[in-house]
């Protein structure tokens, strides 16, 4: 199975802050990568898919980059409702794996 | 507007069965791939598995070790998890999914296994 490490656990930052979340694969993926955003009591949303395409409807200021085993998701003037945990998900090979997930919370 | 509606969940002794189902609604069900992932209490996520559009081919997560099915019934565009033989470690939110790529997600059905 690809091995998704995701960092940083969990993630303090002030309104209006730019944050960046990363995770690395055990392997190559190739752009097979997602992230999704899931509020306290929701369930998960897709916010990028193929590492760097920004999902319908989500807002201007997520983005999503990387190659090979190292990606990042990038949220840029933090806003209230940002908080929530993150997840990565690698769908270049099965079994799809997801990161363990970050916490984002506000200072 | 694209929803996903789980049901079936509910507490299970150990060893037991319990079948889930998802129905969708606001797109062509027929058209999708269907998958089913679970959250854990500790709040991981895990891919179960997953299957095609008319139902003939399904993917599973080795960890499930041939204990759980998936089925669907496009004419009722309903997805099924059918589990069997559960075990503590199955305790969790149960989601179904569209896709690999989860562009939408149910509310979740909760399954909680325990004597």
């Amino acid at each position: 199975d690809i091995q998704m490490t995701q960092s940083p656990a969990s993630l303090s930052a002030s309104l209006g802050e730019t944050v960046t979340i990363e995770c690395r694969a055990s392997e190559d993926i190739y752009n097979g990568l997602a992230w999704y955003q899931q509020k306290p009591g929701k369930s998960p949303q897709l916010l990028i898919y193929n590492a760097n395409s920004l999902h319908t409807g989500v807002p201007s200021r997520f983005s999503g980059s990387g190659s090979g085993t190292q990606y990042s998701l990038k949220i840029n003037s933090l806003q209230s409702e940002d908080v929530a945990s993150y997840f990565c998900q690698q769908y270049y090979n099965y079994p799809n794996t997801f990161g363990a997930g970050t916490k984002l919370e506000l200072k | 507007e694209v929803q996903l509606v789980e049901s079936g969940g509910s507490l299970v002794q150990p060893g037991g069965s319990l079948k889930l189902s998802c129905v969708a609604s606001g797109f062509t069900f027929s058209n999708y791939w269907m998958d089913w992932v679970r959250q854990t209490p500790g709040k991981s996520l895990e891919w179960i598995g997953e299957i095609n559009t008319d139902g003939s081919k399904t993917n599973y997560a080795p960890s499930i070790k041939d204990r759980f099915t998936i089925s669907r019934d496009n004419a009722k565009s309903t997805l099924y998890l059918q589990m069997s033989n559960v075990k503590s470690d199955d305790t969790a939110i149960y989601y179904c999914t569209r896709s690999y790529v989860m562009d939408a997600w149910g509310q979740g059905a909760s399954v909680t296994v325990s004597s």
